[in-house]
């Protein structure tokens, strides 16, 4: 099945440091959304998109809705070790549950602290 | 968190026998959905449901039945378990918009 591009793949780093990343698609969606999964646990959803350019944050996570519709961006300011996991993006091309269309899901971005 | 619970969290059967994993919710939502994560392949759907006894395939439905008798239970029958159903199993719900919401995993192995 379709899988968004996400990038990086992975990422090592200090804690107190910024984090992005990225998914994008070779086709429009309309709604974003963002995950992290911890290790046995199911992915949690950190923020919603539903409107091109909308930017929202989320404490320390700030995702935006890329103006392309393609596109969508995660950041998160000063890193605690708590942050470590798997962030997945996952888009829908339509407004609602009505029709066939499912979710896309990212590859995922796996985020480690480095001590 | 969303009113998701799976049973069983964990379980090991051999194959060739029925093995059926339950998802329950307490949000009254629509929507339910079973995927199966594996390694290098992300979260792939394997059924959905869109209202009591509505149901329809995913992408990897084969090997794979569901039913939804109420609203708040989704079980996934795997008539009879193989190795390449040795998988982690979420459990999704959603409502009117697109966001869905996934319980804690079932960790299924097939021996």
């Amino acid at each position: 099945g379709q899988q968004l591009n996400q990038s990086p793949q992975s990422m090592f780093i200090q804690e107190g440091e910024d984090v992005s990343m990225n998914c994008t698609s070779s086709s429009i969606f309309n709604t974003w959304l963002w995950y992290k999964q911890e290790p046995g646990e199911g992915p949690v959803l950190l923020i919603a998109l539903y409107k091109a350019g909308e930017l929202t944050s989320n404490g320390r996570l700030t995702a935006q809705f890329g103006i392309t519709r393609k596109d969508s961006f995660l950041n998160i300011s000063a890193s605690i070790p708590s942050d470590v996991g798997i962030y997945f993006c996952a888009g829908h091309p339509r407004g609602s549950n009505f029709g066939n269309e499912k979710l896309t899901f990212g590859t995922g971005t796996r985020l480690t602290i480095i001590p | 968190d969303a009113g998701i619970t799976q049973s069983p969290r964990h379980k090991v059967t051999e194959t060739g026998t029925p093995v059926t994993l339950r998802c329950h919710q307490t949000e009254n939502h629509r929507y339910m959905y079973w995927y199966r994560q594996d390694p290098g392949h992300g979260l792939r759907l394997i059924h959905y449901s869109y209202g009591v006894k509505d149901t329809d395939k995913g992408e990897v439905s084969d090997g794979y039945s569901v039913s939804r008798s109420k609203t708040e239970d989704f079980l996934l029958t795997l008539e009879s378990a193989t190795s390449s159903q040795t998988s982690v199993y979420f459990c999704a719900i959603g409502g009117q918009t697109e966001t869905q919401y996934f319980g804690p995993g079932t960790r299924l192995l097939v021996l």
